[in-house]
């Protein structure tokens, strides 16, 4: 139990396109998820947490327009990188909240690289 | 201060030996602790977690928690190459996940 999926695993794009990144929780439900990203060698960072059916919370720094954060569901949240440049590559990490352990599950994650 | 803090490491254990990660926490709060392991270039996937102080046991790891004392570790025993991989540490006061910069742990055949 308890699985995150996120799709793509990989993405290469070339700089000011826009990419959406979807994650799941494919056998619970998750009122809450959490998106990070990790550059090479470095710890996790937060940038946003999402409630279904609310605004993302964005941590201090993340632009919340240039990273748009939908949970429309209570299985599915999106983040989609606007206009991307080549400083936003990086590995993107979801996560899902399991509420009966407070406990928050990974995703595979989605290296981005943008050309 | 950090809101949890691990030692970076590298820590290097032979194959075989115990491997011992700590982490402090700052929020005497806190309720619920939790060890993740990530191996490189992937996402952490959650090895234990625990609520209660004293020892909580899962085949070769065990996680000790002191809150009086404000620190959780993870004890690997028998540590095989497999094992290498950066230990996370997260604390949940209950409002929001506070994960420490990992301990890179390396065991050697």
């Amino acid at each position: 139990g308890a699985v995150v999926s996120q799709h793509p695993s990989r993405v290469i794009c070339k700089s000011g396109t826009s990419v959406k990144i979807e994650c799941r929780s494919l056998d619970f439900q998750a009122t809450t998820m959490f998106w990070y990203r990790q550059f090479p060698k470095k710890s996790l960072m937060l940038m946003a947490t999402s409630n279904e059916g609310s605004k993302a919370t964005y941590e201090q720094g993340v632009e919340k327009d240039k990273f748009l954060i939908n949970h429309a569901s209570l299985t599915l949240s999106t983040l989609t990188v606007t206009s991307a440049h080549p400083e936003d590559s990086s590995f993107y990490i979801c996560s899902a909240d399991g509420t009966h352990q407070e406990t928050q599950y990974f995703g595979p994650g989605t290296r981005l690289l943008v050309l | 201060q950090k809101e949890v803090e691990q030692n970076s490491g590298p820590l290097s254990v032979p194959e075989g030996a115990i491997a011992s990660l700590n982490c402090t926490y700052s929020d005497r709060g806190s309720q619920s602790f939790f060890w993740y392991r990530q191996y490189s270039g992937k996402s952490p996937e959650l090895i234990m977690f625990i609520y209660s102080n004293g020892d909580k046991e899962d085949g070769r790891f065990t996680a000790q928690l002191n809150k009086a004392s404000q620190y959780v570790s993870l004890l690997i025993r028998d540590s095989q190459p497999s094992d290498s991989a950066t230990y996370l540490c997260a604390v949940n006061p209950g409002n929001q996940f506070y994960f420490g910069t990992g301990t890179s742990l390396t065991v050697i055949p």
